[in-house]
């Protein structure tokens, strides 16, 4: 199946500072890329659809001055968690469709597990 | 809006055949997914049912009733590294829904020697 690659793993920071995380599809063109969010023993929760060329749809509930999406290629978004602050904590995901694939499955990042302290 | 319902845990033996069932009440419908997430990972592909009626792959084999808003995912000969979390999720169809998946709590499935 298709690759998505998701950068960094994990991450540290300290809580008032900013942390960018990347989602890049590897061997496909992905128009729409999708981020989430999972709390310990929780599902996955939409956060935002990012599209590329144009401004992410957020999800209600989402700050989206607090979570910045950029899509500026069919093959990379960027999510930044702005001011992070330990209830930012949590484990993001990324995932992509192909472009003009059939509409079936999504690949899934290997996620971003962040601590804010 | 959507509405999923899974079981929350399942436990099961090594071995054995096990059914998770998932039902859905949705304002659109454009396919239904199962995933299998090991804890600390992502999750993973395992079926996508758009259809009604029984997809086989391998071990894992996922069933569609659209009139019913059911689905199960049924696993056989169980093996210890099944045991994971399997989410349902639903794809919308119309409106703020369209082509987003949502997610069901998940299932947390033990499977014990």
């Amino acid at each position: 199946g298709a690759v998505v690659s998701q950068h960094p793993s994990w991450v540290i920071c300290k809580s008032g500072t900013s942390v960018k995380i990347e989602c890049r599809s590897l061997d496909f063109q992905a128009t729409t890329m999708f981020w989430y969010r999972q709390f310990p023993k929780q599902s996955l929760m939409l956060m935002a659809t990012s599209n590329e060329g144009s401004k992410a749809t957020y999800e209600q509930g989402v700050e989206k001055d607090k979570f910045l999406i950029n899509h500026a290629s069919l093959t990379l978004s960027t999510l930044t968690v702005t001011s992070a602050h330990p209830e930012d904590s949590s484990f993001y995901i990324c995932s992509a469709r192909e472009e003009g694939g059939l509409d079936t499955e999504a690949f899934f990042g290997q996620g971003t597990r962040l601590t804010v302290v | 809006g959507q509405n999923i319902d899974q079981p929350t845990e399942m436990t099961a033996t090594e071995g054995a055949i096990v059914q998770i069932n998932c039902t859905y009440q949705t304002s659109g419908f454009n396919g239904l997914f199962w995933y299998q997430q090991h804890a600390g990972e992502a999750p993973t592909f395992l079926s996508y049912n758009v259809l009604d009626g029984l997809e086989e792959k391998g071990r894992f084999s996922s069933f569609l009733s659209r009139s019913k808003g059911y689905s199960y995912l049924l696993l056989k000969e169980l093996q210890m590294k099944d045991s994971a979390s399997y989410l349902c999720a639903v794809k919308g169809f119309t409106g703020t829904n369209a082509g987003k998946s949502t997610f069901g709590d998940g299932t947390t499935l033990t499977v014990k020697p």
